[in-house]
């Protein structure tokens, strides 16, 4: 069974504070992804990566920063919490490799953030 | 106008019931079509691949229509545990493993 966790499910921050959000998968996935979850407006993905130290912006990368120094973990950072990041943050991965095929994305609990 | 739209319903329906949603994509490139299911305060978990032949899998059956460029799920003899929220999710520039997410359709099954 893949198996993706995260750090938090649940997380409380304050506006301006520098936030890591840890994403961790355990079936030698290739691809990794970090999204948000917002009422209305569906998954968003901020952030993805296909390799080790590689990494892609998303839709919606302005405000976030990923790492990713090992394979099996993939990292949302949060440079400067602002209040409009309060959000549901899903990490996912896929087997990889990125081009030529379309892979199930598995999906980690969430961390809720909230930025107050 | 978005890539992936969905009616967000709440669809209400008793137990025993036939459900049906449609989702419309943007993109009339895109090859990959999926629907997931999002239980309440979970993550997100394939339910099934959309063929271009359509395809079956038990009381749930995918349809693709690539003329009007939506998909279709439908849900035969609804179950309790079938209420969740439904993702239509498409592969919009076909470059890999990029999925876009429509916002969903919840559906509520009554007793």
């Amino acid at each position: 069974d893949v198996k993706v966790t995260q750090s938090s499910r649940y997380l409380v921050k304050r506006t301006g504070e520098k936030v890591f959000l840890e994403c961790v998968q355990d079936m030698d996935h290739e691809n990794m992804f970090w999204y948000r979850q917002d009422p209305g407006l569906g998954l968003r993905l901020i952030y993805f990566s296909y390799d080790v130290k590689m990494k892609e912006k998303g839709d919606i990368p302005e405000g976030y920063s990923v790492s990713r120094e090992k394979k099996e973990r993939f990292s949302l950072i949060l440079e400067s919490a602002s209040t409009n990041q309060t959000s549901m943050y899903l990490c996912a991965s896929s087997p990889g490799p990125l081009r030529g095929r379309v892979d199930t994305q598995y999906f980690g609990p969430g961390t809720r953030l909230t930025v107050l | 106008r978005k890539e992936v739209e969905q009616d967000p319903g709440p669809f209400n329906v008793p137990e025993g019931a036939t459900v049906a949603f449609n989702c419309t994509y943007s993109n009339s490139a895109s090859q990959s079509f999926f629907w997931y299911r999002q239980d309440c305060r979970k993550e997100p978990k394939l339910l099934m691949s959309v063929y271009s032949s359509g395809n079956e899998d038990g009381r749930f059956t995918a349809q693709l229509n690539r003329a009007s460029q939506y998909i279709s799920l439908l849900i035969r003899d609804s179950k309790l545990s079938d209420s969740a929220t439904y993702l239509c999710v498409v592969n919009i520039n076909n470059a890999g493993n990029m999925l876009t997410f429509g916002g969903g359709t919840r559906l509520m099954v009554k007793p």
